[in-house]
């Protein structure tokens, strides 16, 4: 069965880190762009970040660049977002997911994980 | 700068069809998108690719009741025979060179 399964969110203070995981199975992680989207309390979908199958290409929202930090480990099938520098308005459930094809830079958003939630007040 | 437009909510009865809108921004009516469901408390699930031309690709056990066409700048996704549980929010997204990953702002499904 693929699979996307996140772990790490929790409460954490302003200004505080958090590293977010990914963990994939069921297909070949190594061959696939991976992307991070969140979604805040109450709100709509807002990509975060995006990193390519050999981690060539890597890519940021606005809003996150400088304090973010996406990364993948194709021997562990394992997908992370280093959380850095976090503002109240990051509080939000981080969803991993996976793009449609293999080796396509983007595209559809076709595997989605359940979430963790992510929570920045003091 | 490439904007996908959803209205907040939409709402028919119980075994009617619904069509929802995703309205590409000016000069990007050729992009194709993606249609996904998110259901109370749940993660997001994916529908379909939908294509300029209408031609569109479903997801794994996606039921026959969901479609996509397409016209113009406008995507489309009908869902006939609603059922209770297709009560949830709807999001299409596109993707591109440069732009990466962009959703709509989402419709609110009320099945009546």
């Amino acid at each position: 069965e693929v699979q996307l399964v996140e772990s790490g969110g929790g409460l954490v203070k302003p200004g505080g880190s958090l590293r977010l995981s990914c963990a994939a199975s069921g297909f070949t992680f190594s061959s696939y762009t991976m992307n991070w989207v969140r979604q805040a309390p109450g709100k709509g979908l807002e990509w975060v970040s995006s990193i390519s199958s050999s981690s060539n290409y890597i890519y940021y929202a606005d809003s996150v660049k400088g304090r973010l930090t996406i990364s993948r480990d194709n021997a562990k099938n394992s997908l992370y977002l280093q959380m850095n520098s976090l503002r109240a308005e990051d509080t939000a459930v981080y969803y991993c997911a996976r793009v449609l094809d293999n080796f396509d830079s983007s595209g559809p958003l076709s595997i989605w994980g359940q979430g963790t939630m992510v929570t920045v007040s003091s | 700068q490439l904007v996908l437009t959803q209205s907040p909510s939409a709402s028919a009865s119980l075994g009617a069809s619904v069509k929802l809108t995703c309205t590409l921004s000016s000069g990007h009516s050729i992009y194709a998108i993606a249609w996904h469901q998110q259901q109370p408390e749940k993660g997001p699930r994916y529908l379909m690719k939908l294509n300029s031309d209408g031609s569109h690709s479903k997801g794994d056990g996606i039921p026959d009741r969901f479609s996509g066409s397409s016209s113009g700048a406008e995507r489309y996704l009908t869902i006939s025979s609603l059922q209770s549980e297709d009560e949830a929010d709807y999001y299409c997204q596109t993707w591109g060179t440069g732009i990466h990953v962009v959703f709509g702002g989402g419709t609110k499904l009320t099945v009546l």
